[in-house]
């Protein structure tokens, strides 16, 4: 298998505009895993996904952040408008409560 | 509120032991995780304890007290490619996991 993949790796933009990550999961699991990581705040579970279902997502940031799951080998996140501060690491994970695979990362700068 | 602590940073020497501490008060507990990440590189499972004990995989090991509210990875033998940060993770609700804010672990010859 080939892994949780995610796209873009690099993204930078200008603040204002839209950005949306993209990530595939492992095939046949069937949680997936929206994570933000920055130095001030660590590693942050932003919103969570069960069956294409989005269970949990307290901890997405603001309205400005929104996630989708439109079928069980694909998802997106999408920040709108992009704001300096949302500059981080932004992982997808598959898996099953403790046990999470973690994607590549796309690290997003906006400026 | 939830917290996790674990020491910041750790230095030891190859070839040797090192143990990384962690201990949490959460309002829920379902297990414990360890996740290796080296620098610009994405968090890798390491272990998860679901019960007390040691649970050993290879060099490493991992160990749970849930009356103590503790844990700790133990990584024998260790070699240059173990330098990484090291976060434990408590699992507070199904599939919902809290992290640390992880140990770098320098090995120096």
């Amino acid at each position: 298998d080939a892994g949780v993949i995610q796209s873009p790796r690099h993204e930078v933009t200008e603040m204002g505009q839209e950005v949306t990550l993209r990530c595939k999961p492992i095939s046949g699991h069937n949680s997936l895993f929206w994570y933000r990581q920055t130095m001030m705040r660590g590693l942050e579970l932003l919103i969570y996904f069960n069956n294409n279902v989005p269970i949990d997502d307290s901890g997405m940031p603001e309205d400005r952040f929104s996630a989708k799951m439109p079928n069980a080998s694909f998802s997106t996140l999408k920040i709108q408008p992009s704001e300096p501060r949302d500059s981080a690491v932004y992982f997808c994970a598959s898996g099953t409560d403790g046990e999470q695979y973690f994607g590549p990362g796309t690290r997003l700068t906006v400026t | 509120g939830q917290s996790l602590e674990q020491p910041s940073e750790v230095t030891a020497v190859e070839g040797a032991i090192v143990q990384i501490n962690c201990t949490y008060q959460t309002s829920g507990f379902y297990g414990l995780s360890w996740y290796q990440q080296h620098d610009g590189g994405a968090p890798t499972f390491l272990s998860y304890n679901a019960l007390d004990g040691l649970e050993e995989t290879g060099r490493f090991s991992s160990f749970l007290s849930r009356s103590d509210s503790y844990g700790y990875l133990l990584l024998q033998e260790l070699q240059m490619k173990d330098s990484a940060s090291y976060f434990c993770a408590v699992l507070t609700g199904a599939n919902n996991l809290f992290f640390g804010t992880g140990t770098r672990l320098t090995v120096i010859p």
